[in-house]
């Protein structure tokens, strides 16, 4: 069964640390991998896209990896702000139109 | 990019009625989806509105709790059903564009409660 599990849950970090979210899958055949953030009441937001060619994207202070042969991506945060307080999705696709979702990792940000 | 907006942001509703929710795409776009996102879990497809067709749905969803319309390249609508208080959830919208490659953009969101 194809699957997209997140490590960890949930996370606490103070404003300014650095954190790394971890993704596993077993989707197959894989097209590609997505992160997406998703603020509370809100619809998620595309952060990086990368095929299995690819092993490193970033967006800001969000890069993401991939080890396509193990099938695991981590998705690091630097010098995190109160704004990245969000749930943060793994998904993965078969095809360019079928994703599926990791149950993702609530990030919660402090002062 | 393309800018979603879905009607009614949230809504509460009586046990047995029917709530429309609308999707507005500010360009045409080739695909259109309808996800649910259950309390404290993540994004569960409910079905491909296609234009011009009848929806394509996903394993344990149907018609008839879900029926869907897509008249246009930048409109649908998703209609719940019967409801009960198990279909209280957020309902969204997402579109991916031709020539977009893998990229699919989300809507903001339709809360549902439903007592």
């Amino acid at each position: 069964k194809n699957q997209v599990e997140q490590s960890p849950q949930s996370l606490i970090i103070l404003e300014g640390k650095n954190c790394t979210l971890q993704c596993n899958y077993t989707v197959s055949p894989f097209s590609n991998l997505r992160w997406y953030k998703q603020d509370t009441g809100r619809g998620p937001v595309s952060l990086t896209i990368m095929t299995f060619s690819e092993n490193t994207k970033s967006n800001g202070r969000y890069t993401a990896t991939l080890d396509a042969d193990t099938k695991q991506s981590s998705l690091h945060i630097t010098a995190s702000q109160l704004s990245d307080s969000a749930s943060y999705i793994c998904v993965v696709s078969e095809n360019t139109d079928k994703l599926i979702f990791g149950t993702g990792t609530r990030l919660q940000v402090f002062p | 990019s393309a800018v979603i907006s879905q009607k009614p942001s949230r809504d509460i509703c009586q046990r047995g009625t029917s709530l429309t929710i609308q999707c507005q795409v500010d360009s045409q776009v080739t695909m259109m989806f309808w996800y649910r996102q259950q309390p404290g879990q993540s994004l569960t497809l409910i079905a491909t509105a296609n234009q011009g067709s009848e929806a394509t749905y996903e394993s344990g969803f149907v018609i008839d709790k879900f029926p869907i319309s897509r008249p246009n390249l930048t409109f649908s609508t998703l209609t719940v059903s019967n409801m009960s208080p198990e279909d209280s959830s957020i309902y969204l919208c997402s579109v991916a564009l031709a020539g977009g490659g893998y990229e699919q953009f989300f809507g903001p969101g339709t809360r549902l409660t439903v007592l």
